[in-house]
């Protein structure tokens, strides 16, 4: 089993509506969650990070985690053409480095 | 403020060769990874500094791989005698908590 697991897509939205990204992880000790974005050529680019239990919003992004169940998801709301990207989910597993998930590519359709 | 920088860009090499990638974190920053990003791959961790710690070398893929980094700030990553499945984009990431912010890579390329 993976540590950090994400269904690589890709995962297709109609524009304006709600993208849903789901990641699972292995480490129970797990403490800090990260989602990144990366286009195609580029490096991640950090866009939400959750410590506790429940949803954490900013601005078209929340990031949900229950970490009685292991996963931590990101919902992008008012999906924009501009949202298409692979969005990898990071973990902390024990080591102080990130550990991270393959990552899901989302297209967001005009 | 300045972001991570790195250098070079990119890198094509030989095979044989040892080359040296550099990266510059954000100023403050006291941990400093090294990832790797093979294509169409997943991140995989090298190593990682923490002020004057000793560093977590237990990603580097073998003895050919090196880092270190100088005066708490500018680290360089050497791989000595290339070999072609080095070919990846190096990332770098500094962090002063928990949140990394990456540098833009280093694309290296063994012919």
């Amino acid at each position: 089993q993976k540590e950090v697991e994400q269904n690589s897509g890709p995962l297709s939205v109609p524009e304006g509506a709600i993208a849903s990204l789901n990641c699972t992880y292995s480490d129970r000790g797990s403490q800090s969650f990260f989602w990144y974005r990366q286009y195609s050529g580029k490096s991640p680019e950090l866009i939400m990070f959750i410590y506790s239990n429940g949803d954490k919003e900013d601005g078209r992004f929340t990031a949900q985690l229950n970490k009685a169940s292991q996963y931590v998801s990101l919902l992008i709301r008012d999906s924009q053409p501009s949202d298409s990207a692979t969005y990898l989910c990071a973990v902390y597993t024990g080591r102080r480095a990130l550990t991270f998930g393959s990552g899901t590519r989302l297209q967001v359709q005009p | 403020g300045a972001g991570v920088s790195q250098s070079p860009s990119n890198k094509v090499t030989e095979k044989g060769k040892d080359v040296e990638l550099r990266c510059d974190p954000i100023s403050g920053h006291t941990a400093l990874y090294w990832y790797r990003q093979s294509l169409g791959q997943g991140l995989e961790f090298l190593i990682y500094f923490q002020g004057n710690s000793a560093p977590d070398k237990s990603g580097l893929p073998s003895d050919r791989f090196s880092a270190e980094r100088t005066g708490g700030s500018v680290s360089t990553l050497t791989i000595q005698r290339t070999q072609q499945e080095d070919s990846a984009v190096y990332l770098c990431a500094s962090s002063f908590m928990d949140e990394q912010f990456f540098g833009p890579g280093t694309r290296l390329t063994v012919l």
